[in-house]
């Protein structure tokens, strides 16, 4: 069956730019995850959701991010007024609800000129 | 609180030798302890993952980890090194002691295969 997409592959803004970043879980997966990976890094946490609702946002970097799940399938990551540290791979990744094991995306790069 | 350290940013064998990628981990909680593998451009692949069951965990393409509570430790091996792993390798650690998956990555180590 389908993975997890991400839409675009790639994006090249502006510093000071909105962008949006989507993913698509994988079917019946009610858990969805978002992880940023840097230049050099592992992935870090950003934000769960279970369902609709985000359970844990405890990792988004500051206000300029927000993350929805309206219909608890696709969501969108959003990022306000851009900065040049926030080029990064997002990462989704969705799970079974109660299962341990995560299915990633193959991630958003996002350049912020 | 939980972390992950992978020891050596970049690690180089020849084919058909052992393979050998370390992480060590510290955690307030028993773990859940996984390694994905990351091929340029393309999304985090599990290989393997323990989760209280058996301490040696066989994954796929024949990578193995043996968890060692006294070491902290789970490292992954593989006997026989062939081209096609070279890629980025991650460790893992997550609890669920909020009742999902936090999962705290380490920064990777890039394993070189030479012909």
């Amino acid at each position: 069956g389908a993975g997890v997409s991400q839409t675009p592959s790639n994006k090249v803004t502006e510093k000071g730019k909105y962008v949006e970043l989507r993913c698509d879980p994988i079917s019946g997966h009610t858990a969805l995850y978002w992880y940023r990976q840097s230049l050099g890094q592992g992935p870090e946490f950003l934000i769960y959701f279970q369902g609709t609702g985000a359970a844990d946002d405890s990792g988004l970097p500051n206000d300029r991010f927000f993350a929805v799940r309206p219909e608890g399938s696709v969501s969108t990551l959003k990022i306000q007024r851009t900065e040049r540290g926030d080029s990064a791979v997002y990462l989704c990744a969705s799970a079974r609800q109660g299962d341990n094991e995560q299915f990633f995306g193959p991630g958003t790069r996002l350049t912020v000129l | 609180a939980q972390s992950v350290t992978q020891l050596g940013s970049h690690v180089s064998v020849s084919e058909g030798a052992l393979v050998l990628l370390r992480c060590n981990y510290s955690s307030s909680v028993p773990p859940y302890l996984f390694w994905y593998v990351q091929y340029p451009n393309q999304g985090l692949q599990l290989l393997l993952k323990y989760t209280s069951a058996a301490t040696l965990v066989k994954g796929i393409n024949g990578f193995e980890a043996e968890f060692k509570k006294s070491e902290t430790s789970f490292h992954l091996t593989k006997p026989s090194a062939h081209m096609s792993d070279a890629a980025e390798y991650f460790c893992a650690v997550s609890d669920r002691s909020g009742g999902y998956q936090k999962v705290t990555f380490g920064t990777g180590t890039k394993l070189q295969v030479i012909p």
